[in-house]
């Protein structure tokens, strides 16, 4: 695609439940990144892919969050036992090799209640 | 791991003069460095990086400067416009092979005043 592609652009829900972010890197991509930005700041690495397997998830902040990407494309961020302090935009970004530029979505933006 | 300073926090400057950003890194090893321009609500856009084989690089309006030495880049832009009015943030990636996580800077948000 042209860009990176991130579902939904909102996600408004309420504590304790389960949620899925969606991202869709730039096609022929085979690096894929989520980050956290909290209002204010610079976004927070969370978890990088190269291909299917997790390279580095050093950044997830607990057992709460996990993260897939099965066919080496699209990436499934996802939070059980939703807390008011995972209220965040979550951006995906993408790269096309070692330390090629990485390129953001959008972001999701992750609302707690 | 890798740190990032990023200053001034905020920064107003004239239509048509020079604004000038400042990161400083921890890592000696860390070999890249990309400038991100955030609008409010939208996603951070890659306006310019630069590699630690380097010292300057410069597109149109807008350049990075890096000295390893001191482990600092800066972000230039000349002849500012409305239109430049962001956050800005840095970054760099650390070291260690494999390693491909950005660490950014708290960023700058840059006013240009008509």
């Amino acid at each position: 695609g042209a860009g990176v592609s991130q579902t939904p652009s909102n996600k408004v829900t309420e504590k304790g439940k389960y949620v899925e972010l969606r991202c869709d890197p730039i096609s022929g991509h085979t690096a894929l990144y989520w980050y956290r930005q909290s209002l204010g700041q610079g976004p927070e690495f969370l978890i990088y892919f190269q291909g299917t397997g997790a390279a580095d998830d050093s950044g997830l902040p607990n057992d709460r969050f996990f993260a897939v990407r099965p066919e080496g494309s699209v990436s499934t961020l996802k939070i059980q036992r939703t807390e008011r302090g995972d209220s965040a935009v979550y951006l995906c970004a993408s790269s096309g090799g070692f330390e090629g530029p990485q390129h953001f979505g959008d972001g999701t933006r992750l609302s707690i209640l | 791991g890798e740190n990032v300073e990023q200053h001034p926090s905020t920064l107003s400057v004239q239509e048509g003069d020079s604004a000038v950003i400042k990161c400083t890194y921890s890592d000696s090893a860390s070999n890249y460095f990309p400038w991100y321009k955030q609008e409010l609500g939208k996603r951070p856009q890659l306006i310019i990086d630069i590699r630690s084989n380097v010292g300057e690089k410069k597109d149109q309006r807008i350049a990075v400067t890096l000295n390893k030495t001191a482990k600092h880049f800066s972000l230039h832009i000349t002849e500012t416009q409305p239109e430049d009015s962001a956050v800005y943030f840095c970054a760099a990636i650390g070291s260690n092979f494999g390693n491909e996580k950005l660490t950014f800077g708290t960023g700058t948000r840059l006013t240009i005043i008509p």
